[in-house]
């Protein structure tokens, strides 16, 4: 079975100052990792998804992510965030094969930048 | 842009009712899925559908129920609503795995 974990539940930063999501996962399979984002009241966003290739991802918002097979890692980056980047945001697996690519999703990190 | 549209924002029940709760794409997906999302919980499973009149049980379906009578639309039933049960649920369709989700904006269902 897959799993996801989120290392911080919360992470505060100050706006412009870099900032990353931690993320691992376990599979026993090969997978696909995507991050979502969550603004409040609202559904889920896609940020970014790695299937395979490149180990760096780039997606939405100046945010990118890297691939990290030999620890499991998919660790969310931005270089420099914005107020507008306050939201919750999901890490989520999803194993090759699977039919319909059901997700599993981590706790959630909730960003918060301040002024 | 694909639309998954979910019939209310909010909804207060009372303890014991029926609740339905609607889920509506437009894109022709294959899979839907319904999901509970709880404070420091994250999102977890319910149930979900490959296709018209099948289900399959996610994570948490106890007290639950789904039905599938038509491609677009996925519905979450809850039989006799209990407090417990008071969050916010997400439906999301796909094609395949590899594209990810689309979810819709979430009802946040309240029992009283």
């Amino acid at each position: 079975a897959q799993s996801v974990t989120q290392l911080d539940s919360q992470v505060p930063v100050f706006e412009e100052a870099p900032v990353e999501l931690r993320c691992n996962y376990s599979s026993s399979v090969s997978v696909y990792l995507f991050w979502y984002v969550q603004y409040p009241n609202q559904g889920l966003q896609l940020l970014l998804k790695y299937l395979s290739g490149s180990t760096l991802v780039k997606g939405i918002n100046g945010f990118e992510a890297e691939f990290n097979k030999s620890q499991t890692s998919f660790h969310l980056r931005k270089p420099s965030v914005h107020i507008s980047d306050t939201a919750e945001y999901f890490c989520a697996v999803s194993t090759w094969g699977n039919q319909g690519g059901k997700l599993i999703f981590g706790q959630g990190t909730e960003l918060s930048v301040k002024p | 842009d694909v639309k998954v549209t979910q019939s209310s924002r909010y909804l207060v029940k009372r303890t014991g009712e029926k609740v339905f709760l609607e889920c509506v794409q437009d894109m022709d997906h294959e899979n839907m899925f319904w999901y509970r999302q709880d404070p420091g919980l994250g999102l977890r499973l319910i149930y979900f559908s490959y296709d018209v009149k099948m289900k399959e049980k996610g994570d948490i379906p106890e007290g639950y129920s789904v039905s599938r009578e038509k491609k677009e639309r996925f519905s979450l039933i809850l039989e006799s609503a209990s407090t417990n049960q008071t969050s916010m649920y997400l439906c999301a369709s796909s094609w395949t795995g590899k594209k990810g989700y689309t979810f819709g904006s979430g009802t946040r269902l309240t029992v009283v």
